[in-house]
């Protein structure tokens, strides 16, 4: 049973620059929810997918932007990347709304460091 | 504003102890409770999770909620040092599939 992946693991930009994080849901799964960790944090919502829709979005400016794919993979992207952008980005997959599924499983994450 | 509050520790705790792990939420709508463990530079691994007033056990780890009190906890018995890590609070809202509210985290250590 393939768990949660996550793609890169590290990845270093500079100031300005646009980045794009990947994940892979856990098989079964079709909602896919993005956090971001800052050092010595719990993990901050970002938004969440469901068919193929950012059905929910926390307190993040439009530079995060998100997609999903058919196959409920998903992608993040982060425009004009901010020193404070450097962090640890997690990918949660879970079951749809309405099935009793709400439990979130997280991926290895994404560490971006910005220069 | 919805929060979880958690001792950020360390929380130091002789190997064979019980650790005893505590978090409270403001929204007492909240439905559904986990608890993650996050070792150093790694992700969160689901743990437990939740729903229901009362104690839930599973292995080594006892969760207890009580939803009066907006309170959760996390028994650990016969800590072992590989249960060192961040023991992160989790709380969903009161809908199904609505993002995870955490705390920050408590920091627990098992000294041998």
């Amino acid at each position: 049973d393939a768990g949660v992946t996550q793609s890169p693991t590290h990845l270093i930009k500079t100031r300005g620059q646009q980045v794009t994080l990947r994940c892979s849901p856990k098989s079964g799964h079709d909602t896919v929810s993005w956090y971001q960790q800052a050092l010595g944090q719990g993990p901050q919502f970002i938004f969440q997918y469901y068919e193929e829709e950012e059905r929910q979005r926390g307190n993040f400016p439009d530079r995060f932007s998100g997609h999903q794919f058919p196959n409920y993979s998903s992608e993040l992207n982060v425009n004009a990347l901010l020193l404070g952008d450097s962090a640890l980005y997690l990918c949660a997959s879970s079951l749809g709304p309405g099935t009793g599924g709400d439990t979130q499983y997280f991926g290895p994450g994404t560490r971006l460091t910005v220069l | 504003q919805k929060e979880v509050e958690q001792n950020s520790g360390p929380l130091s705790v002789p190997e064979g102890a019980i650790a005893s792990l505590n978090c409270t939420y403001s929204d007492r709508g909240s439905q559904s409770f986990f608890w993650y463990r996050q070792y150093s530079g790694k992700s969160p691994e689901l743990i437990m999770f939740i729903y229901s007033n009362g104690d839930k056990e599973d292995g080594r780890f006892t969760a207890q909620l009580n939803k009066a009190s907006q309170y959760v906890s996390l028994l650990i018995r016969d800590s072992q040092p590989s249960d060192s890590a961040t023991y992160l609070c989790a709380v969903n809202g009161n809908s199904g599939n609505t993002p995870l509210v955490f705390g920050k985290g408590t920091r627990l250590s098992v000294i041998a």
